[in-house]
């Protein structure tokens, strides 16, 4: 059974600061999904990762997936307030029907 | 133009009560989804819907049931509403099972 786990799952920290979230999943898989929720709303996709050694990058964020690993990064350089919210981590299980399994998410905080 | 859009956004109800909630897409996806948030911001998946297959999360209660009209609707019934059902539900639908989701706005239920 595929599992997902994302740490930290909580993350206070300072504008200008640079920080990584880190996604580890169970079994095999060759893709990737991070979305962000703002407190209050619904998810927005943020990266999709198609395959190993995979590297997105929108703004201050950039997402690296490593298939061999079972390991995926998000990365915040030079953080600012905008970017607090929750980032949740999916990948699609193939003993599942290729549903998506979860991370219980990071909840991030970027106080000014 | 909503890509993903659910009906009501808010819904107060008694236990015991049976309520529907009402999501539709319009891009044209194979697939969609109804999810559980909880307080602590876990996604929980209840079922997907591809090409008039229906696939159960088994720890979902037989008092919800999802019913699908046409491929761009995907409704969510539920009966005899129990407190513990109070959450944050999401409608989603992809291109087909394993591909990047995108999610309605979300219906926040509130049972009393």
């Amino acid at each position: 059974e595929l599992k997902v786990e994302q740490n930290p799952l909580f993350l206070s920290m300072q504008e200008g600061k640079n920080y990584t979230i880190y996604c580890n999943y169970s079994t095999t898989s060759d893709r990737l999904y991070w979305y962000r929720q703002d407190p209050g709303k619904s998810l927005e996709s943020l990266f999709v990762l198609l395959s190993n050694g995979a590297v997105k990058q929108e703004g201050r964020l950039m997402a690296s997936l490593d298939t061999k690993a079972r390991l995926s990064t998000l990365h915040i350089t030079a953080a600012v307030h905008d970017l607090s919210a929750t980032y949740f981590c999916a990948v699609p299980s193939m003993d599942s029907n290729y549903q998506l399994i979860w991370g219980a998410g990071t909840k991030l905080i970027i106080k000014p | 133009d909503t890509a993903v859009s659910q009906t009501p956004k808010y819904l107060v109800t008694q236990m015991g009560n049976d309520k529907s909630i009402k999501c539709e897409q319009n891009l044209g996806h194979d697939t969609m989804y109804w999810y559980k948030q909880d307080s602590k911001k876990f996604l929980k998946i209840m079922f997907s819907y591809n090409n008039k297959e229906l696939i159960i999360n088994e720890t979902v209660p037989n008092r919800f049931s999802p019913k699908s009209p046409d491929k761009a609707h995907l409704n969510l019934h539920i009966n005899s509403l129990e407190l513990g059902d109070s959450a944050v539900y999401f409608c989603a639908s992809s291109q087909v099972l394993g591909l990047e989701q995108y999610f309605g706005p979300g219906t926040r239920l509130t049972v009393t």
